[in-house]
């Protein structure tokens, strides 16, 4: 089947980095995705690696490693307005084109 | 853009009730995904549609369930009867095509379904 694993939970501190990793078995894998949801809110659109290597986006940045069925979000300069979960998604592609998530990062900033 | 759009925004209903709800999506976007989510079971995909057409609604529970997307500014997911295990806030969003560079879905604000 398709799966996307992913630590349930996270606790930082304000001014830290941390980093949340997503390891994936699918098949047809095409790309991965990030995306943030504050609780009561919609998720939003946070990266999208189709490509191995490093994506920067000011001070998130995401990775991925195909050859390892691995990626990671990096979260540096943590604010509290970062506390968030926060899920990585596999694009399905081959005859589907859709995003099969994980079950989600709860990240807890504390000052 | 205003973004996607969905209505209603909080459904309480009585077990065995019709349910309907809405999605407008971006304007220009070729796919609507609807999506369902709880603490139980996350973020799952009910059902997708590509210029309207409906491509994969595997993730559809049951035959209680139905999506339609009548032209492409509109579509809606309908539970009848509903149960209390539908209890769940559920999410429309859209995309361009998936191998654009920098692919997105844009989700909507939800709507919150409590079936008592």
């Amino acid at each position: 089947g398709q799966s996307l694993e992913q630590p349930s939970e996270v606790t930082a501190v304000e001014g830290a980095i941390v980093q949340i990793n997503c390891t994936y078995q699918t098949s047809g894998f095409y790309g991965l995705s990030w995306y943030q949801q504050h609780d009561g809110g919609a998720p939003t659109f946070l990266s999208y690696n189709a490509l191995d290597g490093l994506e920067e986006t000011g001070r998130f940045s995401s990775f991925l490693s195909r050859s390892d069925s691995y990626g990671y979000l990096l979260l540096q300069e943590l604010q509290m307005k970062d506390s968030a979960s926060y899920f990585c998604a596999g694009l399905i592609s081959g005859g589907y084109n859709k995003l099969i998530f994980g079950a989600g990062t709860r990240l807890a900033v504390h000052p | 853009d205003a973004g996607v759009i969905q209505s209603p925004r909080h459904e309480v209903t009585e077990m065995g009730q019709e349910v309907t709800l809405r999605c407008k999506p971006i304007s220009g976007h070729d796919y609507l995904f609807w999506y369902r989510q709880t603490m139980m079971r996350g973020l799952e995909l009910l059902i997708y549609f590509n210029n309207n057409v409906p491509i994969d609604d595997s993730g559809m529970p049951e035959d209680r369930f139905s999506a339609k997307m009548p032209n492409a500014s509109f579509s809606t997911l309908k539970i009848q009867p509903s149960e209390p295990r539908d209890s769940a806030v559920y999410f429309c969003a859209s995309s361009l095509a998936p191998w654009t560079r920098s692919y997105e879905q844009y989700f909507g604000p939800g709507t919150r379904l409590t079936v008592t």
